[in-house]
């Protein structure tokens, strides 16, 4: 089994809309969580990342953590087609510790 | 202007050939890392580096090895390459004691023939 599950999609939606993207782990010592975008031919960049449990809110992007359920989700709001790319979520046991990556869910965003 | 450079950006090479994958950073960073990444799979840590002289191997058993001479450049070798080599191969550095904050390369996608 995994340690972070992520649903491949692709997801297809309208632009303007809200996205919701999603991992699940199995780890619970993990502390910190990150979403990297990846364009297609390209090197992930870091978006976000939270430290524990909670929000944190960063423009259009809204990054949740609950550790209760291992779950963490990414939210974009009023989607934009230059957001279609590769989500990938990370997680690490602490600062020093490796990334351990999931799968990567693509996003594509219609006009 | 700070960046993590990676050539050559495609590779299209013979079995048994030797290569070296260049990955060079201007940031300064300490801590580098080589991450192999297939099609609609997770990156998986092949190499690490926390400073010149100090690489360590990462989960993913790789038959490739790498060096770290100057804290800018940790290139990654493979003596004979074989089609189970066939990767993306992205490097990332990052600094300070963060390593969840990395800045990638844009990769060097190799394919072994």
């Amino acid at each position: 089994q995994k340690e972070v599950e992520q649903d491949p999609g692709p997801l297809s939606v309208p632009e303007g809309a809200i996205v919701s993207l999603n991992c699940t782990y199995s780890n619970s010592a993990f502390q910190y969580f990150m979403w990297y975008r990846q364009y297609s031919r390209k090197g992930p960049e870091l978006l976000m990342y939270t430290y524990s449990s909670g929000n944190k809110e960063d423009g259009r992007f809204t990054a949740q953590v609950d550790k209760s359920s291992k779950y963490i989700s990414l939210f974009i709001r009023d989607s934009q087609p230059s957001d279609s790319a590769t989500y990938l979520c990370a997680m690490s046991r602490g600062s020093s510790y490796k990334l351990i990556f999931g799968s990567g869910t693509r996003l594509l965003v219609r006009p | 202007e700070a960046d993590i450079y990676q050539t050559p950006r495609y590779l299209v090479i013979g079995t048994g050939k030797k290569i070296t994958l260049e990955c060079s950073q201007t940031m300064g960073h300490d801590k580098m890392y080589w991450y192999q990444q297939d099609p609609g799979m997770e990156l998986h840590l092949i190499h690490y580096s926390y400073g010149v002289n100090s690489t360590e191997k990462g989960d993913l058993s790789s038959e490739s090895t790498v060096s770290r001479i100057r804290t800018e450049h940790f290139p990654l070798t493979l003596e004979s390459a074989r089609p189970s080599h066939t990767s993306q191969y992205l490097c990332a550095s990052s600094e300070g004691s963060g390593d969840y904050e990395q800045y990638f390369g844009p990769g060097t996608r190799l394919t072994v023939t």
